[in-house]
């Protein structure tokens, strides 16, 4: 069964250091995995996804096969960067599955 | 509007009572998704509309949840003599179609409706 994990509910770092959220998967199949954020009081927003190797706001996340892992990194958390962060894992082409969420505080 | 909108934003409903949840979808957009989220919990699939199609509906915890798209673009959620456990924030999501690579995965999400049953 496709199973999305997000082993820390919350993670404080101080602003300027590097963060990384975990992310690690269990699917049979090939993954496709993102990342999406919610700010507060504001939607949930696709923030990256593995097939575009993009980096944005300054993240990025690599989809590790022999990990099952998709961790997101910044190498200098910013105060706005707080938010829940979600990471999901698309399978059967019209099915997202999300993990529990990791709240990220950074703090000045 | 430019995103997708639902109504009402929150809801309050004594226990065995119905409630219907609106979700506007982005002008065009083939695909509509629903999404259950309970406090402290990530987004979890109810189902989902290919136009007015309802292609999966395998997530709809009982027969007491009921979703349509008559149309192919408004989707109703309703939900019958509301339980205590339907409480949860429902998310509405649609993308413009996902065969095409480019936009595999970006679906964009409404603001959701917090259902709380008393």
């Amino acid at each position: 069964a496709q199973r999305v994990t997000q082993p820390e509910k919350l993670l404080s770092v101080f602003k300027g250091a590097p963060v990384e959220l975990k992310c690690n998967y269990s699917y049979s199949g090939s993954p496709e995995l993102f990342w999406y954020v919610q700010y507060s009081r504001q939607r949930l927003q696709l923030l990256l996804r593995h097939i575009s190797r993009e980096s944005i706001k300054g993240f990025t996340a690599d989809l590790n096969k022999g990990e099952t892992s998709f961790h997101l990194k910044k190498p200098f958390a910013q105060e706005e960067d707080s938010a829940m962060y979600y990471c999901a894992l698309r399978y059967n082409f019209n099915k997202f599955y999300f993990g529990s969420g990791t709240k990220l505080n950074v703090k000045p | 509007g430019a995103g997708v909108s639902q109504s009402p934003r929150y809801k309050v409903a004594k226990r065995g009572q119905d409630v219907a949840l609106r979700c506007d979808p982005i002008s065009g957009h083939v695909s509509l998704f629903w999404y259950q989220q309970a406090l402290g919990q990530g987004p979890e699939f109810l189902t989902y509309f290919q136009n007015e199609a309802q292609l999966d509906k395998s997530g709809l915890p009982s027969d007491r949840f009921f979703a349509e798209r008559p149309e192919g673009s408004v989707s109703t959620l309703k939900i019958q003599r509301t339980q205590q456990e339907d409480s949860a924030v429902y998310l509405c999501a649609s993308s413009l179609d996902l065969g095409t690579q480019s936009r595999i995965g970006e679906a964009f999400f409404g603001q959701g409706t917090r259902l709380t049953v008393v």
